[in-house]
């Protein structure tokens, strides 16, 4: 029962220019969204979340976009850089946490 | 400050075995969360345990069980293991009891395989 979905498995983009990562959902509970990123051998990473009240939240590079109306929320990363390689999931909260599958993503210099 | 840490770190188990995963929450945090991350998946709730009770239990069965101690560690049991219990098993920490709406911080994670 996937109630967080992350369609694309990998991105690959160009240094310097956006990376957006998509994720939908199916439960209308869901009141916390969070994004996490994963290095290899590393336990997830928190990146930045949402609330349900909020449709954007921005933190410097970093800015999540949530729209409730089409269950859709996204991930904004301007600019990419290299090191922003890794594997990014989208987690949702109702209140214990449900994970998307994850994208790879590559930022090519 | 140290991070969250688990023990160990690999792990080889034949199916039928018991295993024991060890995880060592982040200072001051008070709730301990268990996840299972099969390859190619997301990371999948399994347990909460805040002030040593269980808040929260994913879809699991039976064979998956945990336990907070005093200090806040948690360990986590599997019995009877299946071939399916391979996965990367993570521990997560944070502060008091808002599930998700607090920001949880993950080990690295025990690799598990059942042979």
């Amino acid at each position: 029962d996937q109630q967080v979905k992350q369609n694309s498995p990998s991105l690959s983009v160009q240094e310097g220019r956006i990376s957006i990562l998509n994720c939908d959902y199916t439960n209308s509970m869901f009141d916390y969204f969070l994004w996490y990123k994963k290095y290899p051998a590393e336990g997830p990473t928190f990146l930045i979340s949402i609330s349900s009240i909020k449709d954007k939240n921005e933190d410097g590079r970093f800015t999540v976009f949530l729209n409730k109306s089409a269950k859709h929320l996204s991930l904004h990363i301007v600019p990419s850089q290299p090191g922003d390689s890794a594997v990014y999931f989208c987690a949702a909260s109702a209140p214990d946490m449900r994970f998307g599958a994850g994208t790879r993503l590559t930022v090519k210099p | 400050d140290a991070g969250v840490t688990q023990s160990p770190t690999h792990l080889i188990k034949t199916r039928g075995q018991h295993v024991t995963l060890r995880c060592s929450p982040i200072s001051g945090h008070k709730s301990v969360s268990w996840y299972q991350q099969v390859l190619g998946q997301g990371p999948q709730f399994i347990f909460q345990y805040y002030e040593k009770e269980e808040r929260g239990r994913g879809n699991f069965p039976d064979r998956f069980s945990a336990r907070q101690f005093p200090n806040y560690s948690s360990e986590l049991n599997v019995n009877a293991l299946l071939l399916g219990d391979s996965a990367l098993y993570l521990c997560a920490s944070s502060p008091g009891l808002a599930g998700g709406r607090e920001t949880q911080y993950f080990g690295p994670g025990t690799r598990l395989l059942v042979l």
